[in-house]
């Protein structure tokens, strides 16, 4: 069974812009979460998604948000991007909703830098 | 909002010496899980705990919760260079706005 798969795996924007990850779960699973990665802060949840409806958010501002596919895949989006927005974003997909009860399985994540 | 902290935040070990890390809640969990992202790559699964007092083992590690679910604990014996890199613990909460600690970055020296 094919892993969970992120694209693109780098991406290098300038402040202001906006960008676009895509997140394709593991076959089966229905929810996909989504992660914030810095030296700093550690792992932070951004929000969870499943059959298509967010569950739950964390306490990320509304520039960050995010939509799940009929066909499971996700993607989030983050606007007028900040400096502090540099960080490696994760996805995780489970089989079932409430993420925290399941395993996790966690993508190789996207590698975002802002200028 | 559930708190989840992690100690110790970085440990180094001479390969051959246990390990642990421990993770503590502010609130009753009903889950704990672990993960482990080893340097540049992602978190892994390791296991979940979910009865108070709950002991599991894999082979040289041992995770325990404790009795009131708001602690958990990471034990690896005998160090091996092989396990090296951040450990996660990873609280379910009844509200699920779940966090991860902080994680424990170890480095083993050969």
């Amino acid at each position: 069974k094919a892993g969970v798969t992120q694209t693109p795996r780098y991406l290098i924007k300038t402040r202001g812009q906006q960008v676009t990850l895509s997140c394709s779960p593991i076959s089966g699973h229905r929810s996909v979460s989504w992660y914030q990665q810095t030296p700093g802060q550690g792992l932070q949840f951004l929000f969870e998604y499943f059959s298509e409806t967010q569950r739950n958010k964390g306490n990320f501002p509304g520039r960050f948000s995010g939509r799940q596919f009929s066909n499971s895949r996700s993607e989030m989006n983050v606007s007028t991007l900040e400096l502090g927005d540099s960080a490696l974003y994760l996805c995780a997909s489970s089989s079932v909703a409430g993420q925290g009860d399941n395993e996790q399985f966690f993508g190789p994540g996207t590698r975002l830098t802002v200028l | 909002g559930q708190q989840v902290m992690q100690i110790p935040q970085y440990q180094h070990v001479q390969e051959g010496e246990d390990f642990t890390t421990y993770c503590n809640s502010s609130t009753t969990l009903s889950n704990i899980q672990w993960y482990k992202q080893r340097p540049g790559g992602h978190p892994v699964f390791l296991i979940q705990l979910v009865k108070s007092g709950e002991v599991k083992k894999q082979k040289r590690l041992t995770f325990q919760f404790g009795e009131a679910k708001k602690n958990s604990s990471l034990h690896i014996t005998a160090t091996q260079t092989t396990d090296v890199g951040t450990y996660f613990c990873w609280g379910g909460g009844s509200n699920y706005k779940l966090t991860f600690g902080k994680g424990t970055l170890l480095t083993v020296n050969p």
